[in-house]
């Protein structure tokens, strides 16, 4: 079975640092390296945004504009894992963060980190 | 960016009854290897995304089969038989032809 687990959320004050992590696991048909991987954002009762995307052999990532300059996604195919370092923080980034996995779309999500940016 | 529209934002439904989730692109989701990468999630309450339905149509495994999907090109149909309680929650589309992966805003499902 696929599994997505993240960790590293938490509170952080504005302008504060945060490093998320997504373990992989189970991958059956493929290994964790020829996929490409995303991070997805929830803010509290709002619809899903993507924030950023990575190849599956790392060279090629994007982000969001409103996270551009800010984040960095990264991955470790050696111990199947996944990164965003987010930099920087503000408010409006509290959210509940989704790695997820693609397969001509997003197919597994993991159950997400919240990330809480508070005074 | 491919945006993604669905509506209604809001669905209530009695229990039993179908139900009929629209989803519109602003570009073709057709690939250039004729496949068409338009997929359905539902997000129960305090869960995450779970993907009903890969390439408009095909149900992923243990999907009811009330579930159905339909469409082509820039105009797609998610619909539910006859509703159950278990399928409260929020459905999204979403589109995996085009870089980045884009949403559409949701669609509330709830019970009358």
């Amino acid at each position: 079975e696929v599994q997505l687990v993240e960790s590293g959320g938490g509170l952080v004050q504005p302008g504060g640092s945060l490093r998320l992590s997504c373990a992989a696991s189970g991958f059956t048909e493929y290994t964790f390296s020829d996929y490409w991987l995303l991070w997805v954002r929830q803010a509290p009762g709002k619809g899903l945004v993507w924030v950023s995307y990575i190849s599956s052999d790392g060279t090629t990532t994007n982000y969001a504009d409103s996270v551009k300059g800010r984040f960095t996604i990264s991955r470790d195919n050696a111990k199947n894992t996944l990164f965003l370092q987010m930099n920087s923080l503000r408010a409006d980034d509290t959210a509940v963060y989704y790695c997820v996995r693609d397969a001509w779309g997003p197919d597994y999500w993991g159950q997400g980190t919240l990330v809480t940016v508070s005074p | 960016d491919v945006v993604m529209t669905q509506s209604p934002l809001s669905l209530p439904v009695t229990l039993g009854q179908p139900a009929s989730i629209s989803c519109r692109s602003s570009q073709s989701l057709v690939y250039s290897d004729g496949n068409t990468y338009l997929n359905w999630f539902q997000q129960r309450p305090g869960q995450s995304p779970r993907r009903l339905i890969y390439k408009v149509s095909n149900r992923d495994s243990g999907v009811p089969d009330r579930f159905s999907g339909s469409g082509s090109g820039t105009d797609f149909t998610l619909k539910i038989s006859r509703v159950e309680a278990e399928d409260v929650g929020i459905y999204y589309c979403m589109q995996g032809t085009h870089w980045p992966r884009t949403f559409g805003q949701g669609t509330k499902v709830e019970i009358k």
